[in-house]
C-alpha cells in the first residue's frame, strides 16, 4: 500500500541544537516533495520544494534532502529557535494535477 | 506575494443550517483551488480540487450535495456545508495555486474553524 510517514511522536531539541525530521514514504514515485510548517488553529505555510533529480536545497536555516532510492527526505533546522517550535509536514505531488499527498506531520519542540 | 485568505475564520451553527465559507488568493490569480478538511492531530484530507469556471472534482468519499464547491473566478473559491451536522465539525483550509506564483506550490488559507451544534 502506498503511504507516507512522519514520526507521530513529538520531537523535543534544545534551542541552538539542530533539529532533524524525517520523511518516509512507500510506493510512489514523487516528481517533488514539500516541506510546510503548521501552527496550531493556522493553515500550513510552505517552507521548501526539492525535485526528484535535487539531492539537497537550502533556505536560511533550513536544509532538506531528498533521497529517491532510500524513499526518504530529511528536513534540518540548524541553530534551533523556540520559535521555530511547530507541526512540520511533508507532502509529495506525484501528477500534474497538482495534488499534495500529505503527511501527517511531525511536532517540533524548542525548549530555551 | 501568494496571500489567500479565508472567511470566516471560525462559525458556530446549529445543526441542519448551512454555512459558506469563501478563500481568496490576493495578490495573484489562482487557476486551482483545493480545499481540505482536518482534525485534530490528523493530516491534511484533500475534499475537492477545482478549476476556475468548471465544476469541482471531489475525492472518493466527499459528497458533492453536501460539500457545494463554486469557483465562480481566478480569485474566489467558495465552500458550503448543506445541512450540517455534528459530524461535520472540522476544521477548513483551502489553498490556492497559479499565477505569477510558484505554480509548484499551494498557498493556504489561514483555516475555517466550523463547529456545528
Amino acid at each position: 500500500s502506498q503511504k507516507i510517514e512522519q514520526n507521530s511522536e513529538a520531537l523535543n531539541i534544545q534551542e541552538g541544537k539542530t533539529a532533524t525530521l524525517t520523511c518516509n514514504y512507500t510506493n510512489y514515485s514523487p516528481a517533488y516533495l514539500q516541506w510546510y510548517r503548521q501552527d496550531p488553529g493556522r493553515g500550513p505555510v510552505f517552507l521548501l520544494l526539492i525535485r526528484e533529480n535535487e539531492k539537497e536545497k537550502r533556505k536560511e536555516r533550513l536544509k532538506v534532502t531528498f533521497d529517491t532510492t532510500l524513499k526518504q527526505s530529511l528536513f534540518h533546522i540548524t541553530a534551533s529557535q523556540p520559535a521555530d517550535s511547530a507541526t512540520y509536514l511533508c507532502a509529495l505531488r506525484l501528477d500534474s494535477n497538482y495534488q499534495l499527498i500529505w503527511g501527517a506531520g511531525t511536532k517540533l519542540i524548542i525548549k530555551p | 506575494g501568494a496571500v489567500v485568505s479565508q472567511h470566516p475564520s471560525w462559525v458556530i451553527c446549529k445543526s441542519g443550517t448551512s454555512v459558506k465559507i469563501e478563500c481568496r488568493s490576493l495578490d495573484f490569480q489562482a487557476t486551482t483551488m483545493f480545499w481540505y478538511r482536518q482534525f485534530p492531530k490528523q493530516s491534511l484530507m484533500l475534499m475537492a480540487t477545482s478549476n476556475e469556471g468548471s465544476k469541482a472534482t471531489y475525492e472518493q468519499g466527499v459528497e458533492k450535495d453536501k460539500f457545494l464547491i463554486n469557483h465562480a473566478s481566478l480569485t474566489l473559491s467558495t465552500l458550503t456545508v448543506t445541512s450540517a451536522h455534528p459530524e461535520d465539525s472540522s476544521f477548513y483550509i483551502c489553498s490556492a495555486r497559479g499565477g505569477s506564483a510558484n505554480t509548484d506550490t499551494q498557498y493556504f488559507g489561514p483555516g475555517t474553524r466550523l463547529t456545528v451544534l
